[in-house]
């Protein structure tokens, strides 16, 4: 089955810096790749996904890349604000003409300090 | 965007009672609906997908007689947990699929079960 692997697990920023979260799956097969935002105690949000079709895409200050290559794809946001303190997934799955599940990575708890 | 809605958001119940854990889309019909656990400071594990009218699909390592999974109607699915011990002490988060075809999935609230 597909393996996501998530790095790192915890991350820093001051409030302006840019932070970059990574994700690495094995499944070629998998098309589409979505980013949830969980604060704690409350349901993940999806907050941008890309599908394999699509090499970057772009929402405001949160942008994600994907190397169908090498299997990676990274989260990135600019002009961080401690509102964007949370833990963020990365998942990967199989789109096609049924349901398919998420395979989640590990999360990434970000912490953005004014 | 589409409404999945969880009940009960928290649950506490003595150590060998059952606990039924509700999933509902509001505002759309939901062929399969997902449920996760999630331990605190760890990721969202896969549990089993429900299908309505179907026997669930369990993930390995899922006890199905002690999670028991009902998907009665497109916009009810329930999460029963039996003869609940403290090691189930967890988050229980539903999500259902906007449509065939389409891309995110929606969660529910979520439902914390603490057994003592």
């Amino acid at each position: 089955g597909e393996n996501v692997e998530q790095h790192p697990s915890t991350l820093s920023v001051q409030e302006g810096d840019s932070a970059v979260i990574k994700c690495t799956y094995s499944d070629s097969a998998s098309n589409y790749f979505p980013w949830y935002k969980q604060e704690l105690g409350k349901r993940p949000q999806l907050i941008i996904d890309i599908r394999s079709n699509v090499g970057e895409k772009k929402d405001q200050r949160i942008a994600v890349t994907l190397n169908k290559t090498a299997k990676h794809f990274s989260l990135h946001i600019t002009e961080t604000q401690p509102e964007d303190s949370a833990v963020y997934f990365c998942a990967a799955s199989i789109r096609g003409s049924g349901y398919s599940t998420l395979t989640f990575g590990k999360g990434t708890m970000l912490l953005v300090s004014p | 965007g589409a409404v999945v809605s969880q009940h009960p958001s928290w649950v506490i119940c003595k150590s060998g009672t059952s606990v039924k854990i509700e999933c509902r889309s509001l505002d759309f019909q939901a062929t399969t609906m997902f449920w996760y656990r999630q331990f605190p400071k760890q990721s969202l594990m896969l549990m089993a997908t429900s299908n309505e009218g179907s026997k669930a699909t369990y993930e390995q390592g899922v006890e199905k007689d002690k999670f028991l999974i009902n998907h009665a109607s497109l916009t009810l699915s329930t999460l029963t947990v039996t003869s609940a011990h403290p090691e189930d002490s967890s988050f229980y988060i539903c999500s259902a699929s906007g449509g065939v075809g389409t891309g995110e999935l929606f969660f529910g609230e979520g439902s914390r079960l603490t057994v003592l």
